[in-house]
């Protein structure tokens, strides 16, 4: 089945930083999807991009599909968007079940 | 929109215990998901509806797992004869119709003592 991978598994930033996650996939794909994970489980939706690039505030996503990647972008990070950040991906030949990477564990201290 | 909606948040179970987790998803969303979720890993994949067919199961549904989604609307999941192993997160998704965007709900967290 399709693999994904993301890096790096634990980012620490200072506030404001800018910081960038990768997710690379071995195969092609119907939808990609990144989400931010809160502290008490809830997957969060950020983008889906299952190609091009997409911006909302300080986040974007730019997905190359040809080339199996996707890029999430934090801009002037903030203590509230730590946890931990997934890129998910369809399968081509899938129901629609999302296939998760390993995760980003992002720390922002003050 | 109220969001797709789980019940409970949490559950603790003594082995041998049977469970039975809810969700709704959201109004008119024809596709709902189950996932699992174990610490320090991404979901994993269980058990996909379309409308109230049961289309597709993850090797991960062991015979003790069932679902359901009568006429469509609400889902359940029942895990018989709760082993340690089965302490997770269990997450539900639902998408509308014509889209792979999924939208998860906050999720049940299951401990089995």
């Amino acid at each position: 089945g399709i693999q994904v991978e993301q890096s790096p598994p634990d980012l620490i930033l200072q506030e404001g930083a800018n910081s960038t996650l990768r997710c690379n996939f071995s195969d092609s794909v119907n939808n990609l999807q990144w989400f931010h994970q809160n502290p008490w489980g809830q997957l969060i939706n950020l983008f889906y991009i299952p190609s091009g690039t997409k911006q909302n505030g300080r986040l974007s996503a730019t997905t190359v599909a040809t080339e199996r990647y996707s890029l999430l972008y934090i801009s002037s990070s903030q203590t509230t968007d730590s946890g931990v950040y997934f890129c998910a991906v369809v399968d081509g030949g899938s129901q629609g079940n999302l296939i998760f990477g390993k995760g980003t564990k992002l720390s922002v201290k003050p | 929109d109220t969001g797709v909606s789980q019940n409970p948040r949490h559950k603790i179970t003594k082995r041998g215990q049977n469970v039975t987790f809810r969700c709704d998803p959201i109004s008119e969303h024809n596709r709902l998901y189950w996932y699992r979720q174990t610490l320090g890993q991404g979901p994993e994949f269980l058990t996909y509806f379309q409308n109230e067919a049961q289309l597709e199961k993850s090797r991960l549904l062991s015979d003790r797992f069932s679902a359901e989604r009568p006429k469509g609307s609400f889902s359940t999941l029942e895990i018989q004869r709760t082993e340690q192993g089965d302490s997770a997160m269990y997450l539900c998704a639902s998408s509308p119709p014509g889209s792979y965007e999924q939208y998860f709900g906050p999720g049940t967290r299951l401990t089995v003592t």
